[in-house]
This record gives structure tokens, sequence and C-alpha cells, in this order.
């Protein structure tokens, strides 16, 4: 119940596509979802994050699509870029106990050829 | 610039020895965490604290420890290393409340020979 699976592994896309990641998650008493980027030799950094009450959040070239009812999310980055190449993680978040924790996907390694 | 730090990036220690592990935050955040970080399992949650002297086991506790004596500073203990404890550790912290963000460290990647 407190897993979110991520896929896929890892990802190749050519530079000006679109790179899709998916989510899924059991536990219904999450209610934030983000993502994270983590460049070789670095920490993961917030990327963008949804809450359950919108359906999708844009920054810039980066989309979160969030369906409640499927309880899937995913990140689209739209006209990728080879400086976009890094690993994504995402997330969900929820009280436990009291006590906000994140429990992260297993992660996806994207590539973005020139 | 907020800042979590690690105090080193590199490990070399034997199988059986101690090992501390520190990070500290400068962002007054109230809750700490330690992950580790394995190709293919993703971040798991070793243990986090969300006050001074309190901590929660995560996911996979089992071989660390953690100390939590100033709001700053949290520490990851492994009380006798083992080959299988090498891997990348990820201190984090966020401010108390929900979702809140998360501020990474830079990483400790030890190796236990």
């Amino acid at each position: 119940q407190q897993q979110v699976k991520q896929s896929p592994q890892s990802l190749i896309v050519q530079k000006g596509g679109i790179s899709i990641i998916n989510c899924a998650y059991e536990n219904t008493a999450f209610d934030y979802f983000p993502w994270y980027q983590q460049f070789p030799g670095k920490g993961p950094a917030l990327l963008i994050a949804i809450r359950p009450d919108v359906s999708e959040k844009k920054e810039g070239r980066f989309t979160i699509s969030f369906n409640k009812s499927a309880k899937q999310f995913s990140l689209h980055i739209m006209d990728s870029q080879p400086g976009d190449s890094a690993t994504y993680f995402c997330a969900a978040s929820g009280a436990t106990s009291g006590t906000y924790k994140y429990i992260f996907g297993t992660g996806t390694r994207l590539k973005v050829l020139a | 610039d907020v800042k979590v730090t690690q105090s080193s990036r590199y490990l070399v220690k034997r199988t059986g020895e101690k090992v501390f592990l520190e990070c500290v935050q400068d962002m007054d955040h109230e809750n700490m965490f330690w992950y580790r970080q394995d190709p293919g399992l993703g971040l798991r949650l070793i243990y986090f604290s969300y006050d001074v002297k309190m901590k929660e086991k995560g996911d996979i506790p089992e071989g660390y420890s953690v100390s939590r004596e100033k709001k700053e500073r949290f520490s990851l203990i492994l009380e006798s290393a083992s080959t299988n404890q090498t891997s990348m550790y990820l201190c984090a912290s966020t401010r108390g409340g929900a979702n809140t963000e998360a501020f990474f460290g830079q990483g400790t990647r030890l190796t236990v020979v």
C-alpha cells in the first residue's frame, strides 16, 4: 500500500521529442505528488508537483497529468533537450501518524539524444 | 541559498567498522531524512526525524541507527558495516507540515570492502 510504481526504468528520446514517465500508487491517503530531477553527482531537486484537486499542472516544458480515479500520474517533457538528460523520480506524500514523509518511485533514467 | 550538506562525498570503510554519516541543514527545518539510493530500487527511506531527539524507522532500518541531538544535524550510523551496505546515501530535510519541498544533500557514496 505504501509503494509507488514507476515506469519505464530507462528512456531514450530524440531532441525535440516528448518524454513520458508514468507512476502509480495505491494508498489513497497520499495527497501530494512531486517529481524530482537528479543529475549525476547531485542530489535530487524538486522539478514540479501536483495535488489531487487538479488534473494537470504545467510549468514551462514540464507537465504533470493526474488521474485520481486510476491512482496514476505522469510527467510529460515537451520538446525534450539534451540538458534534460537525468534521472527522474516520482514521489507521493501523505500524513503518517501526523508526520509527512515521501515514498519515492524507482526512478527513470532519461537520455535525450542531440 | 538553502543548503543540506553531507560531510563526505566518498567513503571507503572495512567490513565490521562503525561508520558515521553526517548531515547538516541551514534552513531550520523540522524534518530530516536518510535515504539510500540503489540502481533499480530508487530512494528507500532508512530513518527520519521530525524533532530533536525524535526518530522513526523507515522502510529499511536494519543495520542502521540515527542520532539527532541538534535541530540542524542528523547522523546516520552503521553499527557494523557490511558489504551489502555499499550504496549512495542521501540526506534530506523539509519544513514541518504538509506538502513541503524536500531539499537533498549531494550524497555520500559509501563503499564497504
